[in-house]
């Protein structure tokens, strides 16, 4: 069955809107999350590590004010796209680690986001 | 140079066939190894997880892993049209520095009944 969960699979908003993208960790507590985002034809990149409890760690040229990212338990993390643009239109996936399984990386369904 | 190469293709094979698919990389601090299988619009499921260098098997699927040469390899045996997607190689380094992965771009691979 499915380790990891992310809702909504795909989400259409207005330029200038905001929109929220939630993944949760089913079978285990999740400490560490990850986002990454994936252009088409292109590998994913990863956007940003989520950590339990405290700030999130962003990778160079990732800006944190407009990608706010929110690991309020241990089994959910969410990601919110702010003041969206077309240009942010991508496939947006997290994944987790799973430590009782040698720290294997599972990776959620993806979220696609259209911004028109 | 990017840290991982990996081949887009497309790959075309007709059904059962033995596919081949590789990536290198450049930097010796990587020391896991996955390959994920990604279908349209989807995410990346995983296949193979390895670690030392040498051959993991699992079902028709066979990870390679050489270390010296900084080469990994997967090969699917029997091919079906239900293989066809993108297939990702993926590693990290060691867990002192984290889990997050470094992609190959996926080679495409497409089989034909």
């Amino acid at each position: 069955g499915a380790v990891v969960s992310q809702h909504p699979s795909r989400v259409i908003c207005k330029s200038g809107t905001s929109v929220k993208i939630e993944c949760r960790s089913l079978d285990f507590q999740a400490t560490t999350m990850f986002w990454y985002r994936q252009f088409p034809k292109q590998s994913l990149m990863l956007m940003a590590t989520s950590n339990e409890g405290s700030k999130a760690t962003y990778e160079q040229g990732v800006e944190k004010d407009k990608f706010l990212i929110n690991h309020a338990s241990l089994t959910l993390s969410t990601l919110t796209v702010t003041s969206a643009h077309p240009e942010d239109s991508s496939f947006y996936i997290c994944s987790v680690a799973k430590e009782s399984s040698g720290n294997t990386i599972y990776f959620g369904e993806g979220s696609w986001l259209t911004v028109v | 140079q990017k840290e991982v190469e990996q081949d887009p293709g497309p790959l075309s094979v007709p059904e059962g066939a033995i596919v081949s698919l590789n990536c290198t990389y450049s930097n010796s601090a990587f020391q896991y190894f996955m390959w994920y299988r990604q279908y349209s619009r989807k995410g990346p499921e995983l296949l193979m997880y390895t670690y030392s260098s040498g051959n993991k098997e699992d079902g028709r699927f066979t990870a390679q892993v050489d270390k010296s040469s900084k080469y990994i390899s997967l090969f699917i045996r029997d091919s079906q049209p239900s293989d066809s997607a993108t297939y990702l190689c993926a590693m990290r380094k060691g867990s002192n520095s984290g889990y997050a992965l470094n992609f190959g771009k996926g080679t495409s691979l497409l089989v034909t009944p």
